[in-house]
């Protein structure tokens, strides 16, 4: 079955500072997975995604974030975090049909 | 605004009352999902939609669930008999036919209290 494990719960930088967020994924074929985050109180929003082709994918707000199979990785990079990025961000795995969340890693950015 | 809609935004009810939320999808997705949101957690799949058919709905929490898609638009989820444990948030998404990633794009969910 197919699964999702954010080892972080909650992660606090400083803003302007390197940000990396991770995922593991468990699924047995080429998973498609996504990063998404959510502001309090708000539905989700799609930040990148991938399925194929360059294990490196950009994404909206500058975020990126790099497929490793051999590790069943999905990590989420920023160089350089905002206040505004302050949120909830969700790693997540679908097969066609239903989508995998992991649990979610809390990002504060302090000032 | 053509994203997906959903209403009403926050329901406060008693237990043992019936709930109706509501979703619109974004126009021409033929799939239309329902999650749940529990405080600190990642969204939970309930059930899913392609047109009017609903394909999957064996992870419905309870037969106290139920979800229609009468016309292949919009979208009832309905909770009978509503227990304190059903306090979430309950999210709606839809996909585009064909997509080739599977992504799924959420409207702002309805936040379900229940006292």
């Amino acid at each position: 079955a197919q699964s999702v494990t954010q080892p972080d719960i909650h992660i606090t930088v400083s803003e302007g500072a390197s940000l990396e967020l991770r995922c593991n994924y468990s699924y047995g074929a080429t998973p498609y997975l996504f990063w998404y985050v959510q502001s309090p109180g708000q539905g989700l929003q799609l930040l990148l995604k991938y399925f194929s082709g360059d294990t490196l994918v950009q994404g909206i707000k500058g975020f990126e974030a790099e497929f490793k199979r051999s590790q069943s990785s999905f990590n989420l990079r920023k160089p350089s975090v905002h206040w505004s990025d302050a949120a909830e961000y969700f790693c997540a795995v679908t097969n066609n049909n239903d989508m995998r969340f992991g649990a979610g890693t809390r990002l504060t950015v302090k000032p | 605004d053509t994203g997906v809609s959903q209403d009403p935004r926050h329901k406060i009810t008693k237990r043992g009352q019936n709930v109706t939320f509501r979703c619109d999808p974004i126009s021409e997705h033929n799939r239309l999902y329902w999650y749940r949101q529990t405080l600190g957690q990642g969204p939970e799949f309930l059930t899913y939609f392609q047109n009017e058919a609903q394909l999957e709905k064996s992870r419905l929490l309870s037969d106290r669930f139920s979800a229609e898609r009468p016309k292949g638009s919009f979208s009832t989820l309905e909770i009978q008999r509503t227990e304190q444990g059903d306090s979430a948030m309950y999210l709606c998404a839809s996909r585009v036919p064909g997509s080739s990633y599977n992504e799924q794009f959420f409207g702002p969910g309805t936040r379900l209290t229940v006292l």
